[in-house]
This record gives structure tokens, C-alpha cells and sequence, in this order.
């Protein structure tokens, strides 16, 4: 099946840092999606973005299927962004979606 | 408003116990999915239901059922069989079923633990 790799595993920035996540995956998708989940465990849907390029406030994120990576950049970091990022990608008729082990984001005041 | 409504938050299960966990959506979604999610993990795809009275099995459905008897509810009953049940289960839904892409949207989850 589909491997998902993120990276880095784990991110300590500053408050007002700016960050770059990265998500390889091994195989065409017709479904990618960026999640952010927070502390209390809530999944956080961010983008819906199997290829382009969107952007939401301080969140942008570039998927490039041809080369089967996806990024997702954050600016201006602050501390309710802590928590962990996950990439999920789908490349079925159906919309199941492989997850990868997430990148850990702690941001200090 | 909209959305995927999960319960009970936490939930606690003696050895030998079948227990259910409730997944209610009300956004008219067709498909729904249960995933389980370890610590330091990410979500593993457990059972998912593409329309009403029919679902299939994920990558780690052993020890669980599900049932699809309502558009709206999708229901998951850990079974005894499942020997280590201690995690963090995530429900979602998504539409259309029938092709097209479709973004899934998830519930609060709910903790379940081992006494």
C-alpha cells in the first residue's frame, strides 16, 4: 500500500517563527489532507489539497503530485499552533486515507 | 450546527467486556469510517461504510464490529477479541461515496481504557 513520510518528527520554534512540514508519499493520490491535532485530541481539518496550492490566514500549504510531496508552511508561528500535523493521503476510488506518523510542533512564548 | 458527534468521551472496559462506541454525523454524508489512533501514532483505518447496510474492513479490523443501519450512525462495538483495545478512536464522514474527492471530516474522538 501507500507509505506516508513526514518530517521533521518533531519542531521547537520560537513564538513568530516561521515553519516549513514536509509530506513524501510513495505512490499517485487522488486525496490529500492536512490535519492539525491539539492537545485535547481534536483533528483540526486545515486543507483539503491532493495538488496546488491554498492558503488559510498564517497557513498555506503546496502539494506537487507530479513529485509526490506536499508542504505546509506556517507563519508567524504562535502558540496555539502546538500540537501535531499529520498528512493523510487517499488513492483509491474510494476515500480511504493512510495517515503518516505526524510532526510534533511545540511553540514558546 | 453541523457535525460529527462521538460518544462517550472516556470510556472504561473490564476483561472480557464488549462495549460500543457511538458515532452520530448529521451533515448528510454518505461514507463513514472508525480509525484508531495509539499514542505517538498516527490513525489506522479500522472499518469504513461506504452507504447504508453495507461496510468493509480497514487494515486492523480484527476484534471490532460495526454496524450501518442508519445513514446517520455508524456505531463500532469493541469486542473481547480485541486484546489490546487501550486507544484513541476517531470517527469521520465524508460525501459523496460514489467517486469524486471528497475531504473527510472528523469527530472529537473517544478515549477508551482498560480497568
Amino acid at each position: 500500500g501507500i507509505q506516508v513520510e513526514q518530517s521533521p518528527p518533531d519542531l521547537i520554534l520560537q513564538e513568530g517563527a516561521n515553519s516549513t512540514l514536509r509530506c513524501n508519499f510513495s505512490d499517485s493520490v487522488n486525496n490529500l489532507q492536512w490535519f492539525h491535532q491539539n492537545p485535547w485530541g481534536q483533528l483540526i481539518n486545515l486543507f483539503y489539497i491532493p495538488s496546488g496550492t491554498k492558503q488559510n490566514g498564517r497557513l498555506s500549504a503546496t502539494t506537487v503530485a507530479t513529485e509526490r510531496y506536499s508542504l505546509l508552511y506556517i507563519s508567524s508561528s504562535q502558540t496555539t499552533d502546538s500540537g501535531v500535523y499529520f498528512c493523510a493521503v487517499g488513492n483509491t476510488g474510494f476515500q480511504k486515507l493512510v495517515f503518516g506518523t505526524g510532526t510534533r510542533l511545540l511553540v514558546s512564548p | 450546527d453541523g457535525g460529527i458527534t462521538q460518544s462517550p468521551k472516556y470510556l472504561f472496559r473490564k476483561e472480557g467486556q464488549n462495549v460500543t462506541l457511538s458515532c452520530e454525523q448529521n451533515l448528510n454524508h454518505d461514507a463513514m469510517y472508525w480509525y484508531r489512533q495509539d499514542p505517538g501514532q498516527g490513525l489506522r483505518l479500522i472499518y469504513y461504510s461506504q452507504i447504508v447496510n453495507d461496510f468493509q474492513k480497514g487494515d486492523i479490523a480484527e476484534g471490532y464490529s460495526v454496524s450501518r443501519e442508519k445513514k446517520e450512525s455508524f456505531p463500532l462495538t469493541v469486542t473481547s477479541a480485541q486484546k489490546n483495545p487501550t486507544a484513541f478512536y476517531l470517527c469521520a464522514s465524508s460525501s459523496p461515496a460514489r467517486g469524486g474527492n471528497q475531504p473527510q471530516h472528523f469527530g472529537d474522538g473517544t478515549r477508551l481504557s482498560i480497568l
